[in-house]
C-alpha cells in the first residue's frame, strides 16, 4: 500500500500569513492527490482534487502544487475561517490519507 | 443535488457486529462509487473501501479486509457498511463518501455516524 506522511502536524500561523503544509507519498502517485479541509464536529471539505485543481466555491487562497512523491498545499493569506484540520488523500492506488494538519491561529 | 443521509449512532457490545447504512438522495447511487472512511475520536482519515452499485465490486485497504463488507441496495438507492468483531478500537465515527464530478476524489459526504463498542 502507499503512505502518504503529511507535515507539519501541527501549524500555528497568524491572520494573513501564508501557510504551507506538504504531503510525501512513498512512491510515484503522478497528479493524484488532493486536499481536504476538516473543521471540528464536521465531515471533511474537498478542496483541490489532483494536484492542483481547485474545487467549485473554495477560494482561491488555497492552492496545490507538486508532481509525483511531493505535494504542497498553499493558503496564501490565512484566515480566521481557515482553522482547520486538513489531510491530503492519494488516489493512484487505492486511496490512503495522510496524517493531518492542525492548523490554529496565533 | 446529491446528498449522503447516514443512520444514527450505535452503541454495540464487544464481539458483535453492525451494519450503517448510507442512503442518496437527489441521483442514482448505480451512478457513483460509493466509499467509507473511519476516523476514530481526535485521529486522522483512514479509508475502509469502495463499492460500484453498478456492479456490486468492491475494493477494501489491506486492514479492513477482514473487519468491514460493503453491499449497496439499488432499489432503495443505499449503501451499508457491516463491521464485525467489534473491539474498542472500532470505536469511531465513519462517513460515506463519493465523488459526483469525478470518481476517484470524494466531493460529497454524509454526515457521519458515531459507533460506540462498549460492554
Amino acid at each position: 500500500d502507499i503512505q502518504m506522511t503529511q507535515s507539519p502536524s501541527f501549524l500555528s500561523a497568524s491572520v494573513g500569513d501564508r501557510v504551507t503544509i506538504n504531503c510525501k507519498a512513498s512512491q510515484n502517485i503522478n497528479k493524484y492527490l488532493d486536499w481536504y479541509q476538516q473543521k471540528l464536529g464536521e465531515a471533511p471539505k474537498l478542496l483541490i482534487y489532483n494536484t492542483n485543481s481547485l474545487h467549485t466555491g473554495i477560494p482561491s487562497r488555497f492552492s496545490g502544487s507538486g508532481s509525483g512523491t511531493d505535494f504542497t498545499l498553499t493558503i496564501s493569506s490565512l484566515q480566521p475561517e481557515d482553522v482547520a484540520t486538513y489531510f491530503c488523500l492519494q488516489h493512484n492506488s487505492g486511496w490512503t490519507f495522510g496524517g493531518g494538519t492542525k492548523l490554529e491561529l496565533k | 443535488e446529491v446528498q449522503l443521509q447516514q443512520s444514527g449512532a450505535e452503541l454495540v457490545r464487544p464481539g458483535t457486529s453492525v451494519k450503517l447504512s448510507c442512503k442518496v438522495s437527489g441521483d442514482t447511487i448505480t451512478a457513483y462509487y460509493m466509499h467509507f472512511v473511519k476516523q476514530r475520536p481526535g485521529q486522522g482519515l483512514e479509508w475502509i473501501g469502495r463499492i460500484d452499485p453498478e456492479d456490486d465490486s468492491t475494493k477494501y485497504a489491506e486492514k479492513f479486509k477482514n473487519k468491514a463488507t460493503l453491499t449497496a441496495d439499488t432499489s432503495s438507492n443505499t449503501a451499508y457498511l457491516k463491521l464485525s468483531s467489534l473491539t474498542s478500537e472500532d470505536t469511531a465515527t465513519y462517513f460515506c463518501t463519493t465523488g459526483v464530478a469525478g470518481p476517484y476524489y470524494f466531493d460529497y459526504w454524509g454526515q457521519g455516524v458515531m459507533v460506540t463498542v462498549s460492554s
